[in-house]
């Protein structure tokens, strides 16, 4: 089975362009969420969708905007791009379940490999 | 901010059990540890989780503390290619939370 795909693997912008970042999430799966890795730290969570929903959305500026479409792949944009936006941006999807028994919801997220982003 | 600490680095020799250990001093009750590796500029990588019973799959094994507080991460038979940056993360699977929150890891170095 694929796994998460993101297209496209690196790219290269200037500064105040827009970029569009594409991901297809597992077979089945109905949740993707977005994340920003800087060089040598941890991701950060950007954003979650969910049924084409925003579930949950971390601490970026307005500038930072997402969609998910019905068949679950989703888009993630990013305007008047900065010298500091350049980083690798992962898609990661998920199969959300509800689980009572174990207090809430039950999914692990399963990552793309990444689109590589750089601004000049 | 995360929730949990990790060396920063660790070294272990090829074919030798790699022993990773995670604290979690705040976990609660609800709160899953998950485990994540991610080799040089590739996504990260699904290893494992659990909740407080001990856990083995193909790839490791996840021993918690009965207490909840620590966790290790055991790769049986480390090969070069277990280099990587390994993440432990704490997480909560109720409705309102679905980020995971990432600290800096601890990056494994196998040497032959």
């Amino acid at each position: 089975d694929a796994g998460v795909t993101q297209s496209p693997t690196h790219l290269i912008k200037t500064r105040g362009q827009h970029v569009t970042l594409r991901c297809s999430p597992i077979s089945g799966h109905k949740s993707v969420s977005w994340y920003q890795q800087v060089l040598g730290q941890g991701p950060q969570f950007i954003f979650q969708y969910y049924e084409k929903e925003e579930r949950g959305r971390g601490n970026f500026p307005d500038r930072f905007s997402a969609r998910q479409f019905p068949n679950y792949s989703s888009e993630l944009n990013v305007n008047a791009l900065l010298l500091g936006d350049s980083a690798l941006y992962l898609c990661a999807s998920s199969f959300p379940s509800y689980s009572p028994r174990q207090g809430g919801r039950r999914d692990t997220q399963y990552f793309g490999p990444g689109t590589r982003l750089t601004v000049l | 901010d995360a929730k949990t600490t990790q060396p920063t680095s660790m070294d272990c020799a090829e074919g030798r059990a790699a022993n990773l250990p995670c604290n979690h001093s705040t976990i609660s009750g609800n709160e899953y540890v998950y485990w994540y590796r991610q080799i040089h500029s590739q996504g990260p990588q699904y290893i494992i989780h659990g909740l407080k019973n001990n856990e083995t799959n193909e790839m490791a094994s996840l021993i918690i503390t009965e207490d909840r507080k620590s966790s290790t991460l055991i790769l049986p038979h480390a090969t070069l290619r277990d280099t990587a940056v390994y993440y432990c993360i704490v997480r909560s699977l109720m409705d309102s939370n679905y980020q995971l929150i990432w600290g800096a890891g601890t990056k494994l170095i196998i040497k032959p």
